[in-house]
């Protein structure tokens, strides 16, 4: 059972460019997520996602995009690549509960960017 | 604005001992709350929840503990082992529809043998 995959798992950016980080998760969960993880910093939401068609922005959504065309993937795209974004991003899902938010979430393991 | 502490010192405890990891706090009124671990180069893996309503959960050797009053939970591994050596991170739980968690930073802890 694959879970949550990100890719790629690292890369490295000039400043200016830009990338899309991919995820894609295989048990079916309505919501999915994307953090950022900065050093002795809590995860830090990005935007997240209800459902395909569905996204909102979390705490700290400024340089990023994304989009939910089907349920499985969850695409974080960066425009214009800065300093500032170097950080490790990491995916996850959740089942949506009928019965009230509460889920786990499952988490991939991260992509490490770095913008020099 | 909402503020989440947890120990940013590592804990470095002996085998066999219990480990007790703290979670504060503020301006905040969680739903729930869960407990992940971290380890490196790796993403969280959720490991409990508790509730508002609730006081204590377990599971096998892992106990947490959710008092509102103080606005703290407490994380605590039973008998630990080298094998337990991770950060920890706590993770508020929002009332209404949707799941946008305040993770904590994280506590690492070092399990000697």
């Amino acid at each position: 059972n694959a879970g949550v995959t990100q890719t790629p798992k690292f890369r490295i950016l000039k400043i200016g460019q830009s990338m899309t980080l991919q995820c894609t998760q295989d048990m079916n969960h309505n919501y999915m997520y994307w953090y950022r993880q900065d050093p002795g910093m809590g995860l830090k939401l990005i935007y997240y996602s209800v459902g395909a068609g569905i996204t909102d922005k979390g705490e700290v959504p400024n340089g990023y995009n994304v989009s939910r065309s089907t349920t499985e993937d969850f695409p974080l795209r960066l425009e214009l690549a800065a300093p500032s974004q170097t950080s490790v991003y990491f995916c996850a899902s959740s089942y949506a509960n009928p019965r009230g938010s509460d889920q786990p979430q499952h988490f991939g393991d991260g992509t490490r960017l770095s913008i020099l | 604005s909402q503020k989440i502490e947890q120990n940013s010192e590592a804990l470095n405890i002996q085998e066999g001992k219990t480990a007790t990891l703290t979670c504060n706090y503020t301006n905040y009124s969680p739903a729930y709350l869960q407990w992940y671990r971290q380890d490196p180069g790796r993403g969280p893996v959720f490991l409990l929840l508790i509730r508002e309503n609730e006081k204590e959960k377990r599971k096998e050797r892992l106990k947490v503990t959710f008092d509102t009053t103080l606005k703290q939970s407490l994380f605590h591994i039973t008998a630990s082992q080298p094998a337990d050596s991770a950060t920890y991170l706590c993770a508020l739980g929002p009332r209404g529809g949707t799941d946008k968690l305040i993770f904590g930073t994280g506590t690492r802890l070092q399990v000697f043998p």
